[in-house]
C-alpha cells in the first residue's frame, strides 16, 4: 500500500485565489511527521512546511498552511493569495517513528504540479 | 553560498563507466541522504547515514555504493552506469531530533547513455 497517496497530478489555480493540494497518508505509527516540499522547474527541493502527529494545531508558515485531519489521515497543504511564482511541483512526504532516533527516512508522495494562472 | 552542495549539477555517461556524485553542506548536520528523482515516481531512498561510521541501504540501493569521508561530504558511486539509472539525483541533510527536516542540494541530472 502506498504510504503517501497525492491524488492530484495536476492542478490549475487564478493569481490570488487559495488552492488547496491533497495528501493522504497510511501509518500505523502513532509518532510521525508531514512534510510538503516544493519544486520549481529549475529542480531544487525546498521545504516549506511541517507538521506533528501529535501538535495540537494546523501548521502555518505565510502563505502556507496544513489542513490536517488525523483522523482521516490527511494533511491537505493550503496556499492563500496564489503568486505565479507558486507554479511548481508539489510533495508530501512523511517520516515515521518521529522519536524513535533511528528511522530518520521520508517517504514521499508522486506530486502534484501545480500552475498558477493570470 | 548554498548550504547543500552537489557536483557535478549534470552529466552524461554511458554505459559501464564508473561515475561519482559529491555532495558537500556546511549545514553541520550528522544524517545525510541520497535519493533519486524519476518522473512520476517522487523521491526515491538509495542511501543514508547517521555519522560517519553509519551507512544505511534505502530502498533501491542495487547497483549504487557510498562512501562517507566526513561528517560533511557524502558520495554516491554507480560502478558501472546503465540507462535505468537516468534520473535526478539528490542529497539531502538533516539534524537527529525532533522533526528532523531535511534539506535537499540542488540536484544532479545524470544522463547514461
Amino acid at each position: 500500500a502506498q504510504k503517501i497517496t497525492q491524488t492530484q497530478p495536476g492542478m490549475f489555480v487564478q493569481e490570488k485565489e487559495a488552492v488547496t493540494l491533497d495528501c493522504t497518508y497510511d501509518t500505523s505509527d502513532p509518532s510521525y511527521g508531514l512534510f510538503w516540499y516544493k519544486q520549481p522547474s529549475s529542480g531544487e527541493m525546498i521545504f516549506l512546511i511541517y507538521q506533528g502527529s501529535y501538535d495540537q494545531q494546523n501548521a502555518t508558515e505565510g502563505r502556507y498552511s496544513l489542513n490536517f485531519q488525523k483522523a482521516r489521515k490527511s494533511a491537505n497543504l493550503v496556499i492563500s493569495a496564489s503568486q505565479l511564482g507558486d507554479s511548481a511541483m508539489y510533495f508530501c512526504a512523511m517520516r515515521e517513528g518521529l522519536w524513535s532516533g533511528t528511522a530518520s527516512k521520508l517517504t514521499f508522495g508522486t506530486g502534484t504540479r501545480l500552475q498558477v494562472t493570470l | 553560498d548554498a548550504d547543500v552542495t552537489q557536483t557535478p549539477r549534470n552529466r552524461i555517461t554511458k554505459t559501464g563507466k564508473r561515475i561519482m556524485l559529491e555532495c558537500s553542506q556546511t549545514k553541520g548536520h550528522d544524517r545525510m541522504y541520497w535519493y533519486r528523482q524519476d518522473p512520476g515516481l517522487g523521491l526515491r531512498l538509495i542511501y543514508y547515514s547517521f555519522d560517519v561510521k553509519d551507512i544505511n541501504k534505502g530502498e533501491i540501493s542495487d547497483g549504487y555504493s557510498v562512501s562517507r569521508q566526513a561528517q560533511a561530504k557524502f558520495s554516491l558511486s554507480l560502478e558501472s552506469a546503465i540507462p535505468n539509472q537516468t534520473a535526478l539525483y539528490f542529497c539531502a541533510t538533516s539534524d537527529p531530533g525532533g522533526r528532523e527536516t531535511q534539506y535537499f542540494g540542488p540536484g544532479t541530472r545524470l544522463l547514461v547513455l
